[in-house]
This record gives structure tokens, C-alpha cells and sequence, in this order.
């Protein structure tokens, strides 16, 4: 079965501090997409990356990067100096794509991150 | 593109009651979900319409819920005889759906409180 796990319940950082926020997944597909969202105070989710199982390049993107790993079936996020305005819940979730193309998504139960300055 | 849009954002409403909510996809986007969110907790999922047709129902889609997409633009979520247990953000989301992608692109949610 589809499962995703945020160890990390909250975390919280000074600014300018680094931060890695962990995801574990488990799925029996060999085609999935790993999501990463955030969720501000506000409470919309944000849409941040997508990766798909078939592309293991990193990415890096202003401050944000991503670390997928098929072998430990991790997708971890980092913010690199951290700033206030990034506290916030953060979600990683998965997407299998088998035969029954366009499921939902499975989410984990979110990393609260807190920002101080 | 506007975004994905939800009426009301909050409603509160009292045990036995009957609720409805309203989700305006981004247009031209074929595929809307739905999901509930409680508090500490990732969104779960609870249906989804490709255009009118409503093509998957999660368990947790009691009989007390019904969801619609008439003319496969908006969406409305209907709880009937509400219980505390139904308290929760409800969340829609929205993407085109094409072959090897879809991202979901959420709206605001609306929260439910039922006293």
C-alpha cells in the first residue's frame, strides 16, 4: 500500500539557518510522483516541486533544493538560510501513475517548521 | 489564471444540520478533487470527477456525503445530518490532466466547525 512518512513533527530554526525536512514513502509502483507542498498559516496549500520516479536529478531552486533517492525511497527538501516568512506546514505526498492513472494524492502528516529571527 | 476559488471559507453550523460547499476549479482544468483536512494531519482524499463523471469514492466518503460536478466546471459538496466528527478543512483541487502528469493546484479550503 501507498504510505508517507514525515518523521519530523516540528522543527524550529533561527534565521539563516539551514533546514532538511525528511520524507520516507512506500509504494509498490515502479511509476510515482513525489510531491512537496506547503502550507502557511493561511491554510492553502502551495505547490512547490513534483519529481517522477523515472528522473533522480536534484534540483535546486533559489534557496530550495530536493534530494531523491529511489534507493531509500527518500525525497527529502532543504531550505538554505532559512527566513521567517518560510514557517510554515510542509507536506510531502505521492502519486502512483499504474493502470489507474490520475489517483489522488497520499500525504504525510506534515513537518511544522518555525522560523524565529 | 485565477486560482482554485471555495465558498464559504468558513462555516459553522450546528449537529444534524445539512452543509454544502462550493469549489471553482481553474478553468479549463478537467480533473477535481476532493479532500478533508483535520487538524494535525495531511489532507486525505475523498473523490474526484474527470470533467462530470465522478470516478473514484475513498471509504471514507460515508453515505452522509454526496459530491457533484454538473457540468463538469464547479463542484459542490453536500453533508447531510452533520456530526462532530465531520468538523475539518475541506479542500478542492484542480488540474489539467494530461498523460504522466498531474499536479494538483489547491484552493483555500473551507473550514467546518459542527457544534
Amino acid at each position: 500500500a501507498q504510505k508517507v512518512t514525515q518523521a519530523q513533527t516540528e522543527i524550529s530554526v533561527v534565521e539563516k539557518e539551514d533546514v532538511t525536512l525528511d520524507c520516507v514513502y512506500e509504494t509498490r509502483d515502479t511509476t510515482y510522483y513525489l510531491f512537496w507542498y506547503k502550507q502557511p498559516p493561511s491554510g492553502e496549500l502551495v505547490f512547490l516541486i513534483r519529481r517522477n520516479s523515472f528522473d533522480e536529478q536534484n534540483e535546486i531552486s533559489g534557496r530550495y533544493s530536493w534530494n531523491f533517492q529511489k534507493s531509500t525511497s527518500s525525497f527529502n527538501f532543504t531550505i538554505t538560510a532559512s527566513q521567517v516568512v518560510d514557517s510554515a506546514v510542509y507536506f510531502c505526498a505521492l502519486s502512483e501513475r499504474g493502470d489507474q492513472a490520475g489517483t489522488a494524492l497520499i500525504f504525510g502528516k506534515g513537518t511544522t517548521l518555525s522560523v524565529s529571527s | 489564471d485565477t486560482g482554485v476559488s471555495q465558498d464559504p471559507r468558513h462555516k459553522i453550523t450546528k449537529r444534524g444540520q445539512n452543509v454544502t460547499f462550493r469549489c471553482d476549479p481553474i478553468s479549463e482544468h478537467n480533473r477535481l478533487y476532493w479532500y478533508r483536512q483535520t487538524l494535525g494531519q495531511g489532507p486525505e482524499f475523498l473523490t474526484y470527477f474527470q470533467n462530470e463523471a465522478q470516478l473514484e469514492k475513498s471509504r471514507l466518503l460515508s453515505d452522509r456525503f454526496s459530491a457533484e460536478r454538473p457540468k463538469g466546471s464547479f463542484s459542490t459538496l453536500e453533508i447531510q445530518r452533520t456530526e462532530q466528527g465531520d468538523s475539518a478543512m475541506y479542500l478542492c483541487a484542480s488540474t489539467q490532466y494530461r498523460q504522466r502528469t498531474d499536479t494538483q493546484y489547491f484552493g483555500p479550503g473551507t473550514r467546518l466547525t459542527v457544534l
